[in-house]
């Protein structure tokens, strides 16, 4: 079964309009990470958050970590082309493996 | 220079031959894992290695295997190519203690005729 569900799949919207990307677990979460990649190229580290109620933002993206809901969300303000590509979250299962169990993605297109 | 680079970035090879995809970085990190990312099924652990003398399976090891020859080098082989294992190929690494973001190299785009 999936572990982490990533919605929308796909998002359009214009230039200017803000967006959100959830992404939920299906088991606890102790560590949550967003990485964006352009189409066929690697992952750029994005924000990481570990603490329920976090909230980090770097220029105009901002996520949240709500633990409760197991469920994390990245939000753009005023989008810009160069926010498009695809988002991935990735969550840390915990204990001391380290690894990461990553979203199908999200593809984000923004119209100039 | 990238931290992280993946040799080769693109590669078109048939079906039975060896392969051996290479990573190197200048992080100086202690971890290191190998992914492929295919349509529809999002990023999959292959392997991963904490230091030059652990090396874990991770979720789709069948096929492949791993030498990890330095702390800064993490080779995946395919000892027999088949055309499921067309695929991109990522590379990453993380360090320190705890938890840390994993950095990604630009990939390995391979297809198996």
């Amino acid at each position: 079964s999936q572990e982490l569900e990533q919605s929308p799949q796909s998002l359009i919207v214009q230039e200017g309009k803000n967006l959100t990307i959830n992404c939920t677990s299906s088991k606890t979460l102790y560590g949550l990470y967003w990485y964006k990649q352009k189409y066929g190229e690697g992952l750029i580290f994005l924000m990481m958050l570990q603490k329920g109620g976090e909230e980090k933002s770097h220029e105009k993206i901002t996520a949240k970590l709500d633990e409760k809901k197991q469920q994390s969300s990245l939000h753009i303000t005023a989008s810009q082309p160069s926010h498009a590509g695809i988002y991935l979250c990735g969550a840390d299962r915990g204990g001391s493996n380290y690894k990461l169990t990553f979203g199908k993605g999200t593809l984000l297109t923004v119209n100039p | 220079d990238a931290d992280v680079t993946q040799t080769p970035r693109n590669r078109i090879t048939k079906t039975g031959k060896r392969i051996m995809l290479e990573c190197s970085q200048t992080k100086g990190h202690d971890r290191m894992y190998w992914y492929r990312q295919d349509p529809g099924l999002g990023l999959r652990l292959i392997y991963y290695s904490f230091d030059v003398k652990d090396i874990n399976k991770g979720e789709i090891s069948d096929g492949y295997s791993v030498s990890r020859q330095a702390q800064a080098k993490f080779s995946l082989s395919l000892e027999s190519a088949i055309p499921n294992q067309t695929a991109l190929y990522f590379c990453a690494t993380s360090g320190g203690a705890g938890n840390q973001p994993q950095h990604f190299g630009d990939g390995t785009r391979l297809s198996i005729l």
